[in-house]
């Protein structure tokens, strides 16, 4: 059963508009939660954290939030821009990372 | 250098083969991991060496034998696999001994077995 869940599997937006990508878990221990990056032919990318015991952290154009109440967190890259396009892992950390399928984010021009 | 590589990109091996994947950092990381990743799915824990030591497997079959021999390589033995160990292999590294939640990831060698 998975423990990180992407629901989307591929998600398109506007260059220059709000991407918002999703993220749900159910194991309520976990420790940070993470998202990263991944472009083909490459490795994935460390993006972002959050600890268990904050609801926001920010890093420039990317922010996450956490709602633990709901097990939910999101990514939100703003304004998206052409390089953002790649796809994007959810994981979470504990003794362990375990990650999402990933989103697919496309940026449109 | 700032990067985790590996070699080769792309393996094809038969069954009855012996064959090895190569990961090699130079970040002075002391925590290297193994994972697998099938298609459409995530990347799996296998193994994590922390400070040139087995200290996780991921009940792993023993087809598949990790080695360290030094701060810097993380080696994967391959003997007698099966076509369903058919997947992208990825090797990460950490800065401190212990698993961290801040991986640098290479980019992997896709491996084929037929």
């Amino acid at each position: 059963d998975q423990q990180v869940k992407q629901n989307s599997p591929s998600l398109s937006v506007q260059e220059g508009r709000i991407s918002i990508l999703n993220c749900d878990y159910t194991n309520s221990m976990f420790d940070y939660f993470l998202w990263y990056k991944k472009y083909p032919a490459e490795g994935p990318t460390f993006l972002i954290s959050i600890s268990s015991i904050k609801d926001k952290n920010e890093d420039g154009r990317f922010t996450v939030f956490l709602n633990k109440s709901a097990k939910h967190l999101s990514l939100h890259i703003v304004p998206s821009q052409p390089g953002d396009s790649a796809v994007y892992f959810c994981a979470a950390f504990d003794d362990k990372i375990i990650f999402g399928k990933g989103t697919r984010l496309h940026i449109l021009p | 250098d700032t990067e985790v590589t590996q070699t080769p990109k792309h393996l094809v091996m038969g069954m009855t083969n012996k064959k090895s994947l190569k990961c090699e950092q130079h970040m002075g990381h002391r925590a290297m991991y193994w994972y697998k990743q099938k298609a459409k799915k995530p990347p799996e824990l296998m193994f994590v060496y922390s400070y040139e030591k087995l200290s996780i497997n991921e009940s792993v079959p023993s087809r598949f034998s990790p080695e360290c021999p030094n701060s810097s390589l993380l080696n994967l033995h391959l003997h007698a696999l099966q076509p369903e160990d058919s997947a992208l292999y990825l090797c990460a590294s950490s800065p401190t001994g212990g698993i961290s939640y801040e991986q640098y990831f290479g980019p992997g060698t896709r491996l084929t077995v037929t």
